[in-house]
């Protein structure tokens, strides 16, 4: 159990149709990130939430992507319109704790976009 | 240049020998995360370091805050230790290293 849950784990989907990806975060973590990571490469932040506040997005966060953190606590992650290069894990991360060094990391939702 | 650079890209070893994977960074910091991913998976935790040393069964990460550098090792390695490792580091947002990409043959 890494604190931090993320739903579905796998998604298989055709081009076009729109998916939308869930992470439940550790209730005092109150800074939320989401990367994506394509196979052979690291992960890439697409955007950040300290509570419900989206601080920071990423250019890779085109139009089609948007992000929501209702309440400062679960958030989802959508995507319209998919297409194939969207096919990747999603990670979810948060950040907390008293120095707000604790991290955990989610398992990640790996979209496949056929 | 990327924040967090991993040495080496890909690593392919004897079962039972002594592996090292590097990582240098250069933005300053509040803690460095080893994480593991096997195929198809999602990342584990492996160690959080934001001082000296960690051990954990045949695995050990060290750090060294005036050099901006950890060193992930694993001693008598296995074939189920063939995944991908990731350095990451936090500040106020996660920087990640490209990984490095293990594989132990029998």
């Amino acid at each position: 159990d890494t604190g931090v849950s993320q739903d579905p784990r796998h998604k298989i989907t055709k081009r076009g149709q729109n998916v939308t990806f869930r992470c439940d975060p550790i209730s005092e973590h109150n800074r939320l990130y989401w990367y994506r990571q394509t196979l052979g490469q690291g992960p890439e932040f697409l955007t950040y939430f300290q509570n419900e506040a989206q601080l920071e997005k990423s250019r890779l966060l085109s139009d089609r992507f948007s992000a929501e953190r209702p309440k400062g606590s679960f958030s989802t992650l959508e995507i319209q319109r998919t297409e194939q290069g969207d096919s990747a894990m999603y990670l979810c991360a948060t950040l907390g704790g008293r120095l707000g060094t604790e991290a955990f990391f989610g398992q990640g939702t790996r979209l496949t976009v056929v | 240049k990327n924040e967090v650079e991993q040495s080496p890209q890909n690593l392919t070893a004897q079962e039972g020998e002594f592996i090292t994977i590097n990582c240098s960074y250069s933005v300053g910091i509040s803690a460095l995360h080893w994480l593991q991913q096997h195929p198809g998976g999602g990342i584990v935790s492996l160690f959080m370091l934001s001082s000296g040393k960690k051990k954990h069964g045949r695995l050990i990460a060290t750090i060294n805050i005036q050099e901006k550098h950890s060193s992930l090792h694993i001693t008598a390695s296995h074939p189920r230790d063939s995944a991908v490792y990731i350095c990451a580091v936090t500040g106020n947002q996660f920087y990640f290293g490209t990984g490095t990409s293990l594989t132990v043959i029998p």
